[in-house]
This record gives structure tokens, C-alpha cells and sequence, in this order.
């Protein structure tokens, strides 16, 4: 099945900078990939997706790129804000079925302020 | 839009009973997974239910059993209860049967003592 690796596991930044967190997948018949991000306490909440018949996506301060060859995809965030600390999940569907997600172990962000 | 309603918000049972956990989707969607979150990991897949049929079950034993409703709600039902099965249980909603877009509740937080 399915096999999702996400780093790095923790991740301390100051205001204002960028943060990169990288994803691999096994399936590569995989072609949807969504990043969760979920506070303390709180449900997790898609942030951004792509697809595999797109390099690259961004919504604001947010980005994704997608490598298919090397079957990896990261999330980038740039300007970070206290706000933005949070757990973030990537995750990649089953190639073979669109039913399921299987999940990264997660990043815990955190934005010095 | 209430989004994803899921009920009780907080559970205690202990070794060998069983549980059941509910599920509303958001307005508009039609399909409903369900997931398990262990403390500081990711999600990870149970089963999805879709046209009232469970459509791929996950690494999950067969005392994970779900249903879903004519109105698209749906229960996750646990029986003989583990010690190992205290965990939050989401449940998330999409539209068409895909595992796209998916929107969570806030979770259920299971305690086994």
C-alpha cells in the first residue's frame, strides 16, 4: 500500500521567514495531494492540493511543488506568522482507488515571534 | 453551513465494551470517511462509506464496523474494546465517493481504562 513520509518531524522558525516541509510517496500511481494543517485541540483543515498533472500551486503565502520523477511533494510557506504554528499533514491518495488518504506523521510547526 | 457534526465529543469505555460514534457531513457532500488519530501521529484510514456501502476498509480488524444512512450520516460502531483503541476518531466528509476535499469534524477523543 501506500507509504507516506513527511519531515522534518519538528520545525522552529522566526517571524517573517519561510518554512519548507517535504513529503515522499511510494504509490506512484498516486495523483492527488493535499496538505492539512491542524491546531492544538482543533480538526485538521485542508489548506492547499494538487494534483499530479501540476508542478506547482500557490494561494497567498502558501505553495506546493510536486516532483512525480523523484515521488516528492513539499509545502512552502513564506512570510510565517505566529498564526501559522500549527501540526501540518501532507498526504497522498491510493492511486489505484480514490477512496482513502494516507497520512504524513506530521510537522510541528512553530513561528517565533 | 454546520459542517461536519460528530457526537459525543469525549468518550470513556472500558476494556471489552463497546462504542458508537456519529457522524453528520457537511452539507452538500455525500460520502463519509472515517479515521483514527493516535496521539502525534497522522491520521489514519478506516474505512470510507459511499452510496451506503462500505467501499475500502483500511488496516483496520473486523470489530471496526460502520454504516451509513439514507441521509448520508453514519456511525462507526467498536466492539470488544482495547486499550489500544483510545484514540480521537474523525470523521470526514467529500462529495462523489472521492477521497478529494475532505472536510473533518472535530473528532470524537476515545479513552479505553
Amino acid at each position: 500500500g501506500e507509504n507516506v513520509e513527511q519531515h522534518p518531524s519538528t520545525l522552529s522558525v522566526q517571524e517573517g521567514d519561510s518554512a519548507v516541509i517535504k513529503c515522499t510517496y511510494s504509490d506512484s500511481a498516486s495523483n492527488y495531494f493535499p496538505w492539512y494543517k491542524q491546531e492544538l485541540g482543533k480538526r485538521p483543515q485542508l489548506i492547499i492540493d494538487i494534483r499530479s498533472n501540476v508542478g506547482e500551486k500557490k494561494d497567498q503565502r502558501i505553495a506546493v511543488t510536486l516532483n512525480k520523477t523523484a515521488k516528492h511533494f513539499s509545502l512552502h510557506i513564506t512570510e510565517t506568522q505566529p498564526e501559522d504554528s500549527a501540526v501540518y499533514f501532507c498526504a497522498a491518495n491510493s492511486g489505484g482507488s480514490n477512496y482513502k488518504l494516507t497520512f504524513g506523521k506530521g510537522t510541528l510547526l512553530t513561528v517565533n515571534p | 453551513d454546520a459542517g461536519v457534526t460528530q457526537s459525543p465529543t469525549h468518550l470513556i469505555k472500558t476494556r471489552g465494551q463497546q462504542v458508537t460514534l456519529r457522524c453528520s457531513p457537511k452539507s452538500g457532500h455525500d460520502t463519509v470517511s472515517w479515521y483514527q488519530q493516535a496521539l502525534g501521529q497522522g491520521p489514519q484510514f478506516i474505512f470510507q462509506y459511499y452510496e451506503e456501502e462500505e467501499r475500502q476498509r483500511g488496516n483496520f480488524p473486523d470489530r471496526f464496523s460502520g454504516h451509513q444512512f439514507p441521509n448520508y450520516s453514519s456511525e462507526l460502531n467498536v466492539n470488544a474494546l482495547l486499550l489500544g483503541d483510545s484514540a480521537l476518531y474523525l470523521c470526514a466528509s467529500s462529495w462523489g465517493g472521492r477521497a478529494e476535499k475532505l472536510f473533518f469534524g472535530s473528532g470524537t477523543q476515545l479513552s479505553v481504562l
